[in-house]
């Protein structure tokens, strides 16, 4: 199975509530990352959060890492239609070299 | 897309021709990655460059070669396409140098193979 999992794989609020996505790993980490994918478009970065970190904030949204339980939470707050995407963790396997690996991903719908 | 651009940006094909994509950036970054994303499977990495002429396999390489002759240039070929490597491709650049920190993706190209 996927280093990264995420979930829900699906998730639909209306604007203007908070969304809560998870990613689970199985491999200690020295990063995690989030990306965002609007349909038909490339993956665009959101936040990186090294393993010595717990929380970090970038505008609305909010990263916490846990490497005990080995999650990650992302949390958009005060929901946007145009924050309709699917969101992506990513995390390092060390397969010879050192690679990203990426989750199957959270389609989030906004509704107005 | 972090001035990255990816050719073409569609293609049908038939089964057993060959097809390479390109991708290009602008800035001159040692690492490049070539990866395919289909449905219920995410992002894959097919194979990956960290400079001219050096490149390794990814995840998903079978059927698949690259070539890097110039630091801008990162070629995907699929040298007799399946309809299994119907798929959308994405090149991406790590602009840091670290291999596993923040990458930044191409528009994709859509490749339909018949």
């Amino acid at each position: 199975s996927q280093q990264g999992e995420e979930d829900p794989q699906a998730l639909s609020i209306q604007e203007g509530e908070n969304a809560t996505m998870n990613c689970s790993y199985k491999t200690s980490i020295n990063n995690l990352q989030w990306y965002r994918q609007n349909s038909g478009r490339g993956l665009v970065h959101l936040i990186l959060i090294r393993s010595n970190e717990r929380e970090k904030h970038s505008g609305r949204l909010r990263v916490t890492l846990d490497t005990s339980k080995k999650s990650s939470s992302l949390l958009i707050t005060a929901s946007r239609a145009a924050d309709t995407a699917s969101y992506f963790c990513a995390t390092v396997v060390t397969q010879g070299a050192q690679k990203l690996v990426f989750g199957q991903g959270t389609r989030l719908t906004i509704n107005p | 897309d972090a001035g990255i651009t990816q050719s073409p940006r569609h293609k049908v094909t038939e089964t057993g021709t060959p097809v390479t994509l390109r991708c290009h950036q602008t800035e001159n970054h040692r690492y490049m990655y070539w990866y395919r994303q289909d449905p219920g499977h995410g992002l894959r990495l097919i194979h990956y460059s960290y400079g001219v002429k050096d490149t390794d396999k990814g995840e998903v390489s079978d059927g698949y070669s690259v070539s890097r002759s110039k630091t801008e240039d990162f070629l995907l070929t699929l040298e007799s396409a399946t309809s299994s490597q119907t798929s959308v491709y994405f090149c991406a650049i790590s602009p840091s140098g670290v291999p596993t920190d923040t990458q930044y993706f191409g528009p994709g190209t859509r490749l339909t193979v018949l």
